[in-house]
């Protein structure tokens, strides 16, 4: 089955990067994803990633693939204080199922 | 991006009450919605997924009598909690997809914060 983990808190100066990492255990998983959720807010898909690739540049966002070690990063280049969420990255199982890790919050320090 | 509405966004009730949780896909047609449950400091607990016109698939460990899921149309799934107790007080949270493939994205709705007293 999924089990996806995640290290909890971080915190990061305006401008600088951050990296938010995240281990699974489905060899099976086709896509792995990045949701933010913002407070009050609902998950908001940040990219996603086919399985394949190793990485995936989206402006900001890079995420890469360690598919033998099953870990997936995020780095947010030029962090900004809307960047201050939690974020979680999930990875689809069986019957297209999404399971979700347990977030990563980031607080960005102006 | 697409809206999913999800309604209410916070309910009290009673023990021994059974509340219903509306998620609504506002301007597509969802067919697969997820419900999920969401725990403090806790990752998202999948807990049903749900095809428009079939019944729900319910994670192991999730009560089908308890959690009644309904998929009436494309653009509406109620989860309704019956016979609420404490222990029922989460968060809540949906999801709806347009699509069957990995790539489709799913759209969350703002969540509903139920609490049983």
């Amino acid at each position: 089955g999924e089990d996806v983990e995640q290290s909890l808190f971080l915190s990061v100066r305006e401008g600088d990067s951050s990296v938010i990492n995240c281990t699974y255990t489905d060899s099976s998983s086709t896509y792995l994803y990045w949701y933010k959720q913002e407070p009050g807010a609902g998950l908001q898909l940040l990219t996603y990633i086919f399985s394949n690739m190793d990485m995936k540049q989206d402006q900001r966002l890079t995420v890469l693939l360690n598919k033998k070690d099953k870990h997936l990063s995020l780095r947010i280049a030029d962090t900004q204080t809307g960047d201050s969420a939690i974020y979680f990255c999930a990875e689809t199982g069986e019957n297209n199922r999404l399971a979700f890790g347990k977030g990563n919050q980031v607080v960005v320090i102006p | 991006g697409a809206v999913v509405s999800q309604h209410p966004s916070r309910v009290i009730c009673k023990s021994g009450t059974s509340v219903k949780i509306e998620c609504r896909s506002l301007d597509f047609q969802a067919t697969t919605m997820f419900w999920y449950r969401q725990f403090p400091k806790k990752s998202l607990m999948l807990m049903a997924t749900s095809n428009e016109g079939s019944k729900a698939t319910y994670e192991q460990g999730v009560e089908k009598d308890k959690f009644l899921i309904n998929h009436a149309s494309l653009t509406l799934s109620t989860l309704t909690v019956t016979s609420a107790h404490p222990e029922d007080s989460s968060f809540y949270i949906c999801s709806a997809r347009s699509g069957a493939g990995f790539d489709t994205e799913a759209f969350f709705g703002q969540g509903t914060r139920l609490t049983v007293v």
